[in-house]
Parts: structure tokens; sequence; C-alpha cells
């Protein structure tokens, strides 16, 4: 059970050029989410999928587009790559139910736009 | 709007001494709140959280978090820290909307210390 795996762990890309982040989860989780931290911010919600096949905007959605492909995965596209999108990106998924509050976070994915 | 303050960047505390990370919150209505702590190059992982019930709620690791209504606070304490309890800290809330009721809210992080 790896729980919330994402690739890559480091990117480093120049502006213009386009990327994306995957992320998947073994947990049979409904709900998954994309946030960037930012120093002193905290995390920033971009995106959130409640549901297979449904997806939402969050706090900074701009530059960004997803995809939930089937239940497992979520991916994090960035058509054109800006250097206010340097940050650590967290994927993260939440499984309906009683225990439907808690985040089960990935381990991050480290982007530097030059 | 939904918000969380976490009014402290750091906090240091020796080794065995009570520490107490705090967090304020702004909802509409009754909050969902959670802290989770970050370990360096690490994701975040859910500590605990308050949902109804007991002002005091109890976590992993021997932390808790009290709940002040009045205050509109949610600091996390622990009675004895640890080095080892040397992380990042963060707060969250709920969005309590029904439309956005998967949004979370989190603060900006709180920076714990814990010398020997």
């Amino acid at each position: 059970n790896a729980g919330v795996t994402q690739t890559p762990k480091f990117q480093v890309l120049k502006t213009g050029q386009s990327m994306t982040l995957q992320c998947a989860q073994d947990m049979n989780h409904n709900s998954m989410y994309w946030y960037r931290q930012d120093p002193g911010m905290g995390l920033r919600l971009i995106y959130y999928s409640a549901s297979e096949g449904t997806t939402d905007k969050g706090e900074v959605p701009n530059g960004y587009n997803v995809s939930r492909l089937n239940k497992r995965e979520f991916s994090l596209r960035l058509e054109s790559a800006a250097p206010s999108q340097t940050s650590v990106y967290f994927c993260a998924s939440s499984p309906r139910g009683r225990d439907t509050d808690t985040q089960y976070f990935g381990p991050g994915t480290r982007l530097t736009v030059l | 709007a939904q918000s969380v303050a976490q009014p402290e960047d750091q906090v240091n505390v020796a080794e065995g001494n009570p520490l107490t990370v705090k967090c304020t919150y702004s909802v509409s209505g009754n909050p969902y709140l959670f802290w989770y702590v970050q370990y360096p190059n690490r994701g975040l992982q859910f500590l605990l959280k308050y949902i109804t019930g007991d002002n005091l709620v109890k976590g992993s690791y021997g932390f808790e978090a009290e709940f002040n209504k009045s205050q509109t606070s949610f600091h996390l304490k622990k009675p004895s820290a640890l080095v080892s309890d040397s992380a990042l800290y963060f707060c969250a809330v709920r969005d309590m909307k029904l439309y956005n009721f998967n949004k979370f809210y989190f603060g900006s992080g709180t920076k714990l210390n814990v010398k020997p």
C-alpha cells in the first residue's frame, strides 16, 4: 500500500515550457486535491476533484489544468510555465464516510521555473 | 470567507517543556478544524481534528488541541516536547458551504524548534 505517490520529485523548467505532474493513490479514495506550498503562505488549493469525472477550481487555478483520469489518478498540467509557478506541489486524497475530512498527502514535487 | 491564522512563524521550546502552537479561525457556521505536521522534505501528515463534541481533542504522537469557540481558537498543545517534534505545523479549516465542502484552507505554518 503506497498511499499517495507523485512524479517527478524534482523538475526544472524554462519559462514557456509545459509539463504534467502525476499523482496516484491506491487507497480507493474518492476525492483528490492539488496544492502548492510557498514560503510564508502555507498550502493553497489549486484544483480538486470530489469524485471521478468531476473537477473544480480552488483558490489559485490560473495557469493550471487538471485531469481526473480515473479514480486513482489526478494530474496537474502547466501549459506555459512561468517563474511565479516555482513552488512545491502536493497532491492529496481523502475518502468518503467517517474519515472524509482527513487528507492524505503525497511527498511533493519541487518545481523550479527559470 | 473561511480562513485560519497562525500568528507565530516560529516557536522555540526546550525538550521536556510544554508546547503550544497557536491557531485562530474565521468561518461561517460551525468549524471543522485540523492540525497537520510536515517533516523536512515530506508531505503533510494528519495529527488531529475537531468536528463536534469535547473541546479537547486528542491526536497522534501525544498532541492535543483545545477548541475555544468564544476566542475562535484551536491551539495545538503537548505536555512535554520532544526533539523529534521539531517540524512545521499547519492549522486548517474546511469550507462549510455545501457547494464548497471539499475545499480546505491552510494557515501559513509554524515552525516548531525543540532544543535538547
